[in-house]
């Protein structure tokens, strides 16, 4: 039972655009929800989060949206650099709990 | 400013051997996480541990495996009889234990069953 999920396996996006990474999950008790970025041979790196009482978080170039009714997340990248390439993994996690639930990640490719 | 430490990076192992993987986490957390990563897949929860006690191993196969994370040292994770569908990145991750806080992942061990 995947109740986080990223359907996209990868995206490919040309320099300077937008990146647009989704993520949607299937817990309504979820309530804190984070972004990882993922680098081969690298353990995941923690960019930005988002919780429940927010519809969007900003650091950067990088925006959280967060849509409670639909049950989905999207991750914004503005403008794209290459350095961005990596594998983008979303979690979630309920408050006062401890087990943070994974997507299965987004292969992104930021084309020069 | 340590991270998450964790080794060996690479473990090659032949079927039926024991694998010990290691993890330090970061200065001043005491809750500590093992994650698995097959290829192509994404982190599968694996034990939840706070100083000497597993809070959480329904992630974790009941046979062979097995987690530790002592009052002093390193949290253990030790893998008996090692099979050749245990090759996968291991991920250790530690957070203080506060509400929402993100966790803090090492780099992994890659275990590799020959």
């Amino acid at each position: 039972d995947q109740q986080v999920k990223q359907n996209s396996p990868s995206l490919s996006v040309q320099e300077g655009r937008i990146s647009i990474l989704n993520c949607d999950y299937t817990n309504s008790m979820f309530d804190y929800f984070l972004w990882y970025k993922k680098y081969p041979a690298e353990g995941p790196t923690f960019l930005i989060s988002i919780s429940s009482i927010k519809d969007k978080n900003e650091d950067g170039r990088f925006t959280v949206f967060l849509n409670k009714s639909a049950k989905h997340l999207s991750l914004h990248i503005v403008p794209s650099q290459p350095g961005d390439s990596a594998v983008y993994f979303c979690a979630a996690i309920k408050a006062g709990t401890y087990k943070y639930i994974f997507g299965t990640g987004t292969r992104l490719k930021v084309l020069a | 400013n340590a991270g998450v430490m964790q080794n060996p990076r690479h473990l090659v192992r032949r079927r039926g051997q024991e694998a010990r993987l290691r993890c330090s986490p970061v200065k001043g957390h005491s809750h500590v996480y093992w994650y698995r990563q097959l290829p192509e897949e994404g982190l599968k929860f694996m034990v939840y541990l706070q100083k000497e006690n597993i809070i959480d191993e329904s992630g974790m196969p009941k046979e062979r495996f097995s987690a530790e994370f002592p009052k002093e040292g390193p949290s253990i994770l030790r893998i008996q009889q090692v099979v050749r569908g245990d090759s996968a990145a291991y991920f250790c991750a530690s957070s203080p234990g506060s509400s929402n806080s993100p966790l803090h992942f090492g780099n992994g061990t890659r275990l590799t069953v020959t």
